[in-house]
């Protein structure tokens, strides 16, 4: 069973176009992490959020944490090829406190 | 340091075979960790080391796979009698902590098929 379900989990837009992915759960995040993949290597680290209604900002993605630490989401303004990939919210609960639990992954498709 | 090593990056064996994989974590980081991956979806969690500690399996973790940790270094997965649904990525990953401040860093996982 998935803990953390993420929003949508396809999604192929053109250059330019903002996007927003969600990731969802019913449990109590005492953090969230976001990670990019690209096809064939391991996933990389991009965020980290701790603090209820956090919002980070890295270059054109902004990713914001729930105020109930239950979700989070990260926006893309003006998409670029380059952003292609699998984007994956992972988080850490209270009860599994020695390892990050991913959510189900949103796949993205930057035409150019 | 080179980051997170995993070999052999791609694997093709016969149903019922065994295999083992191997990964070499960044050196400074204690903690180990690994997942499997299909395509398109997220990680699931294997297993857990701290050190030469294995301290958590998952219930994914049948008893044909088995992991270690010798001397808290490099980690090697083995899957015994592989099955053909045993066909994925396999995720390695090191970390110093978890939470604030710590993430992992992957290697680039060791792609599995079992024909």
């Amino acid at each position: 069973t998935q803990l953390l379900e993420q929003s949508p989990q396809f999604l192929s837009i053109q250059e330019g176009e903002n996007l927003t992915v969600y990731c969802n759960s019913s449990s109590v995040f005492s953090s969230l992490q976001w990670y990019r993949q690209e096809p064939g290597e391991g996933p990389v680290l991009l965020v980290t959020v701790v603090t209820g209604g956090e919002v980070k900002k890295l270059k054109r993605l902004t990713f914001q944490f729930g105020d109930a630490r239950k979700d989070s989401s990260l926006h893309i303004t003006a998409a670029q090829p380059g952003d292609t990939g699998l984007y994956l919210c992972a988080g850490l609960y209270g009860g599994a406190t020695n390892k990050l639990i991913f959510g189900t992954g949103t796949l993205l498709a930057v035409q150019p | 340091d080179t980051g997170v090593s995993q070999n052999p990056r791609h694997k093709i064996t016969k149903r019922g075979q065994n295999v083992t994989f191997r990964c070499d974590p960044i050196s400074e980081h204690n903690r180990l960790y690994w997942y499997r991956q299909t395509l398109g979806q997220g990680p699931e969690f294997l297993t857990y080391f701290q050190n030469e500690a294995q301290l958590e399996k998952s219930r994914l973790l049948s008893d044909r796979f088995s992991a270690e940790r010798p001397k808290g270094s490099f980690s090697t997965l083995e899957i015994q009698r592989t099955e053909q649904g045993d066909s994925a990525m396999y995720l390695c990953a090191s970390s110093l902590g978890l939470g604030a401040g710590y993430g992992y860093t992957f290697g680039s996982g060791t792609r599995l098929t079992v024909v």
